[in-house]
């Protein structure tokens, strides 16, 4: 069965310091692969997706992410946070040609000053 | 532009009691999704309609049922709460084009509680 675990239940950084949030994915073919974000009383918003080709995918806000298949993962990055990114960050991945996405659990992340 | 629109934002119920929780999308999209999210779980999948006219089980379906209204609206009812529904509801569309899911559009959520 497909899974998504993002390892980290939440990160602290400082602002201006850069990010990597963690995503690791079980799925037998290449998945549909996304990142959204979501704002504290607020709805999901997407950030980025991969479907296919160039593996490094450029996103909404500064973010990127990076397709490794040999290491099924596809970990978000920013180079540096601002306090506004503070939110919760999930991964997702898609069966494809299927309408059952599959979430991880989350990552908050939290920015000091 | 309102995009997805879910109605109410906030219910308190109690155990047994139904509801019906509304979901309406004006982007024109095919496909509609209801997610419940609890702490610690990330969003799990209820029911899905791929497109008008059809609806299908997702994760959790069970003390769930949907009705898919019309291309822009879709319904979810619970016909006799349990405290175990006591979560965070959203519901989703989606545009056709990649053959499958794609980016999901989020509502704002529904809080429910039952006592």
């Amino acid at each position: 069965a497909q899974s998504v675990t993002q390892p980290d239940i939440h990160i602290t950084v400082s602002e201006g310091a850069s990010l990597e949030l963690r995503c690791n994915y079980s799925y037998g073919a290449t998945p549909y692969l996304f990142w959204y974000v979501q704002s504290p009383g607020q709805g999901l918003q997407l950030l980025l997706k991969y479907f296919s080709g160039d593996t490094l995918v450029q996103g909404i806000k500064g973010f990127e992410a990076e397709f490794k298949r040999s290491q099924s993962s596809f970990n978000l990055r920013k180079p540096s946070v601002h306090w506004s990114d503070a939110a919760e960050y999930f991964c997702a991945v898609e069966n494809t040609g299927g309408f059952k996405t599959i979430f991880g659990a989350g990552t908050r992340l939290f920015v000091k000053a | 532009n309102a995009g997805v629109t879910q109605t109410p934002k906030f219910q308190v119920l109690k155990t047994g009691q139904s509801m019906t929780l509304q979901c309406a999308q004006d982007m024109n999209h095919n496909s509609m999704y209801w997610y419940r999210q609890d702490p610690g779980m990330g969003l799990r999948l209820i029911y899905y309609s791929a497109s008008e006219g059809t609806t299908d089980k997702g994760e959790v379906p069970n003390g769930y049922n949907v009705s898919r209204l019309n291309k822009r609206e879709f319904s979810l009812r619970l016909e006799s709460a349990a405290p175990s529904q006591t979560s965070v509801y959203f519901c989703a569309s989606s545009a056709p084009g990649t053959g499958g899911a794609g980016e999901l559009f989020f509502g704002e959520g529904s809080r429910l509680t039952v006592l």
